[in-house]
């Protein structure tokens, strides 16, 4: 699976935008891009994926760029239970075990 | 609403002692997943089970074991518990072979003394 980067910490006001950049530009035309985060001890929980049209679901957008190697997620209006690790994960969905493979993430703090 | 249960929240066990970690999964997921996290890091997968009685080495196996004898349930055992293995353990699951559809359970903190 292709590696991928990201910031290891960024800051975000309470009702803004937050947008989380990831890296990947060793992607390849199968690999698919998720997104998931960690609140403070609990379990990673799934957010948003996408191949290479942008999405949007009721927690987050995911824009993709064209060339796919890079891609943003989008917290619309950020509130302070946004606060947490944000994993971008990009992987092969016939790869074998089907496991995940998290990387450090971005730890994203939503302040008031 | 869907849910992987892990048994303990917390535990504290010695050095050397058995320790068995369980998870149950209600979802009839046919993946199941065990990872360590440790600061600096992060996730990483020791076991998965993609079916009854299969189970595979994820990537740091090593002084763990793992057993699924039902879809539901996946334990896994340290068998000589160490303080190297002090840590949160998380379970997950999901369905097929998409990676959208993991679910994690809340995690047990295990600490070896």
């Amino acid at each position: 699976d292709a590696k991928t980067t990201q910031p290891p910490s960024m800051d975000c006001a309470e009702g803004r935008a937050a947008n989380l950049p990831c890296n990947h530009s060793t992607i390849s035309g199968n690999e698919y891009v998720y997104w998931y985060r960690q609140i403070h001890s609990q379990g990673p929980q799934y957010i948003i994926h996408g191949l290479k049209n942008n999405e949007t679901n009721e927690m987050a957008s995911l824009i993709i760029t064209e060339d796919r190697k890079s891609s943003t997620l989008i917290l619309p209006h950020a509130t302070l239970r946004d606060t947490a690790v944000y994993y971008c994960i990009v992987r092969d969905t016939n790869n074998a075990g089907n496991m995940l493979t998290f990387g450090g993430g971005t730890r994203l703090m939503v302040k008031p | 609403d869907v849910k992987v249960t892990q048994s303990s929240r917390y535990l504290v066990k010695r050095t050397g002692e058995k320790v068995f970690l369980e998870c149950v999964q209600d979802m009839d997921h046919e993946n199941m997943f065990w990872y360590r996290q440790d600061p600096g890091l992060g996730l990483r997968l020791i076991y998965f089970s993609y079916d009854v009685k299969m189970k595979e080495k994820g990537d740091i196996p090593e002084g763990y074991s793992v057993s699924r004898e039902k879809k539901e349930r996946f334990s896994l055992i340290l068998e000589s518990a160490s303080t190297n293995q002090t840590s949160m353990y998380l379970c997950a699951s999901s369905f097929g072979t998409g990676g959208y559809g993991y679910t994690f359970g809340s995690g047990t903190r295990l600490t070896v003394v």
